[in-house]
């Protein structure tokens, strides 16, 4: 069946540092690829998305490139900031959603 | 962009009573929504697939006489955990398949005392 495979966490930056989040996935077909934020006690946010190979999706300078060739997703940010802290989720939707298992990102002033 | 939302955000019930979760889709219709579960510090587990109108299709494992969904309207699927235990404590998110994507409700946090 379909997984996706998240590097593990914690992460712990300081504010201004590049940030990377690695997510691999296994599907069937052709899926599309998300990226989910979410903050203490909250629901998941949607931060973005790719529904086809080479796609880049982008929101808030976090940027992450469907990679067919290597099953890829990589979250990326050049600067992060405090207020990035948060659990982040890598998903593929093929019909239903199948989710990594989160990394917890904290930022230090 | 499109809003879902859950009901109650939290709830506190007795072992052995029963609660219902409610998920609307406020500002569009849903003809399939999703039910996960999510312990702390994990991921979240797909419990069921509703779709409005037919039965709901079960996740391995996932006890349907015990979590009982119903899709009455495009714009509303509830949960409801029959006998409630202990163990059924735990976060529940559920979304709704819009056109281009699924939107997530802000989760519901049931404790069973």
């Amino acid at each position: 069946g379909d997984s996706v495979t998240q590097m593990e966490g914690p992460v712990t930056l300081s504010e201004e540092a590049f940030l990377t989040i690695n997510c691999t996935y296994t599907a069937t077909g052709y899926p599309s690829l998300f990226w989910y934020v979410q903050y203490p006690g909250e629901g998941l946010q949607l931060l973005l998305k790719a529904t086809k190979a080479d796609d880049k999706g982008s929101n808030k300078g976090f940027e992450a490139t469907y990679r067919k060739e290597t099953t890829s997703f990589h979250l990326e940010k050049g600067s992060v900031q405090v207020s990035d802290s948060a659990v982040y989720f890598c998903a593929l939707e093929a019909g239903k959603s199948t989710f990594g298992d989160g990394t917890t990102l904290t930022v230090k002033p | 962009g499109a809003v879902v939302s859950q009901h109650p955000s939290w709830v506190i019930c007795k072992s052995g009573t029963s609660v219902k979760i409610e998920c609307r889709s406020l500002d569009f219709q849903a003809t399939t929504m999703f039910w996960y579960r999510q312990f702390p510090k994990q991921s979240l587990m797909l419990m069921a697939t509703s779709n409005e109108g037919s039965k709901a299709t079960y996740e391995q494992g996932v006890e349907k006489d015990k979590f009982l969904i119903n899709h009455a309207s495009l714009t509303l699927s509830t949960l409801t955990v029959t006998s409630a235990h202990p163990e059924d404590s735990s976060f529940y998110i559920c979304s709704a398949s819009g056109e281009y994507e699924q939107y997530f409700g802000p989760g519901t946090r049931l404790t069973v005392t």
